[in-house]
C-alpha cells in the first residue's frame, strides 16, 4: 500500500498570506490528523477528521482550519500567516482514529 | 502545558550499547503509549507501542517498559547501531490526539 502523501513538500509564503496544504491518507484509512512540528514546541496536535467531520481540535487559533473530503483526503488551511507559523506540518492517517497513526513526510512551510 | 515529559534531550551511545529514553505523564486517562522514530526530512514512524495493561513489550532490539503507578515509561534499544541514530519521540493518547514528548536526539557512534 502506498503511504501517506503530502503536497507540496516545501512552501514559502510571506506574512499575511494564506496557505492550503494537502494530505492523501493510506487507502482504507478514514481518520486524518494534522500536527505542527517546530524546534521549540515539538509536535503539537492541530485537529482530527473522520468521515468528513472534525472530531478533535487542538489548542490553535481559528486561523488554522481544515476539512476532509468524501474520499478521506484532507486539506488544512492557515490564513493571515505569521512568522511563527513556520513549521513542518505533518499529516497522519489511521483506520478509525484510535489506532496506529501513520505519518506522511510533511510539508515544510516557511513564512518570510 | 507539556503533558508528556521526555528525557534526555540528547544521547550519545557507542555501537553495541544500550540506549535508554524515559518519559513521564500526568494524565491517568492516557491508555496508549507509542514511540516514534524520526529521521531528518522524514515523518515520524511508529516503532513500538504499549497499553497500560502490560508492563513490558519487546519487539526485536526495542523494548518498552511501563510503570503505571509511577506514570512512567521508557524505551530501551539493545545493541544500538549507527543506523539507529535518529530522533525518538514518546507519546501518550486517550483518544484521537497524540501528545508527544519533546524528543530525544540519539547518536550511536561506531
Amino acid at each position: 500500500k502506498a503511504g501517506v502523501t503530502q503536497t507540496p513538500r516545501y512552501l514559502i509564503k510571506t506574512r499575511g498570506q494564506q496557505v492550503t496544504l494537502s494530505c492523501s491518507p493510506i487507502s482504507g484509512h478514514r481518520s486524518v490528523s494534522w500536527y505542527q512540528q517546530t524546534p521549540g514546541q515539538g509536535l503539537q496536535f492541530l485537529f482530527e477528521y473522520f468521515s468528513e467531520t472534525q472530531r478533535n481540535k487542538g489548542n490553535f487559533p481559528g486561523r488554522f482550519s481544515g476539512r476532509q473530503f468524501s474520499n478521506s483526503r484532507s486539506e488544512m488551511n492557515v490564513s493571515t500567516l505569521e512568522l511563527g507559523d513556520s513549521a513542518l506540518y505533518l499529516c497522519a492517517s489511521s483506520l478509525q482514529g484510535r489506532d496506529t497513526q501513520y505519518f506522511g513526510p510533511g510539508t515544510r512551510l516557511t513564512v518570510l | 502545558q507539556q503533558q508528556v515529559k521526555q528525557s534526555p534531550q540528547s544521547l550519545i551511545v557507542q555501537k553495541g550499547g544500550i540506549s535508554i529514553i524515559n518519559c513521564a505523564y500526568e494524565n491517568t486517562a492516557f491508555d496508549y503509549f507509542p514511540w516514534y522514530q524520526q529521521f531528518p526530512g522524514k515523518g515520524p514512524a511508529l516503532l513500538i507501542a504499549i497499553r497500560p495493561d502490560v508492563s513490558e513489550k519487546k519487539e526485536g532490539r526495542f523494548t518498552i517498559s511501563f510503570n503505571k503507578s509511577a506514570k512512567q515509561f521508557s524505551l530501551h534499544i539493545m545493541d544500538s547501531q549507527p543506523g539507529d541514530s535518529a530522533t525518538y519521540f514518546c507519546a501518550a493518547s486517550m483518544g484521537y490526539a497524540l501528545n508527544f514528548g519533546k524528543g530525544t536526539s540519539l547518536l550511536v557512534t561506531p
